[in-house]
């Protein structure tokens, strides 16, 4: 069974770039979430949809962040201009909605993206 | 005070020693409760969910404390296939799902 699938696995791009990137979630799961990972701030949830509409988006650092989730199986976010400070790990998730004991969240391999 | 809060370690322990966790969350109507495993450079992967009532999955015991507001993680007979780092998760459940992860606790089992 195909996890979540994401692309770019590695970026690097220049300060002032636009950076797209792109997931496909489980099918069958109505939340997606898109993660940011560093060192310094561990796991930051940035934004989540639930049936492709976005529920909650205060982790979104800033205004050059965006993401959309047109269809079920398809998802980006978007830095633009992105700036060395955006380097991190990417991860996109999806899940099935929580029953009582809630549910597993799944996380796709990350997209490494490394501003200069 | 953080809304999930581990203590980052690392806790290096040779093999066959018994380790143990402790995560601490501040939302108390939280109601659900995970350890993730994260292995370096990978993503991270649910390891097991933690139930009120406690629960033991071969080497691994997870237990909930409501009063105090953690959660735990035992690691019985440790092997050097454990290293990795474990996240804990707090959910609050209803019309929808908050998820938080806390920043992991790294864990190096050493030969």
């Amino acid at each position: 069974d195909a996890g979540v699938i994401q692309s770019p696995r590695h970026e690097v791009t220049e300060m002032g770039q636009e950076v797209t990137l792109r997931c496909k979630p489980i099918s069958g799961h109505d939340y997606l979430f898109w993660y940011r990972q560093t060192m310094m701030r561990g796991l930051e949830l940035l934004i989540y949809f639930n049936n492709n509409v976005p529920i909650d988006d205060s982790g979104m650092p800033e205004d050059r962040f965006s993401a959309k989730m047109p269809n079920a199986s398809f998802s980006t976010l978007k830095i633009q201009p992105s700036e060395p400070r955006d380097s991190a790990v990417y991860f996109c998730a999806s899940s099935l909605p929580g029953r009582g004991r809630g549910n597993t969240i799944y996380f796709g391999e990350g997209s490494w993206l490394t501003v200069v | 005070r953080k809304e999930v809060e581990q203590d980052p370690g690392p806790f290096n322990v040779p093999e066959g020693a018994t380790v143990a966790f402790n995560c601490t969350y501040s939302n108390s109507a939280s109601q659900s409760f995970f350890w993730y495993r994260q292995d370096c450079r990978k993503e991270p992967k649910l390891l097991m969910s933690v139930y009120s009532s406690g629960n033991e999955d071969g080497r691994f015991t997870a237990q909930l404390n409501r009063a105090s507001q953690y959660i735990s993680l035992l690691i019985r007979d440790s092997k050097l296939s454990d290293s990795a780092t474990y996240l804990c998760v707090v959910s609050s459940s209803g019309g929808y799902q908050k998820v938080t992860f806390g920043t992991g606790t790294k864990l190096q089992v050493i030969p």
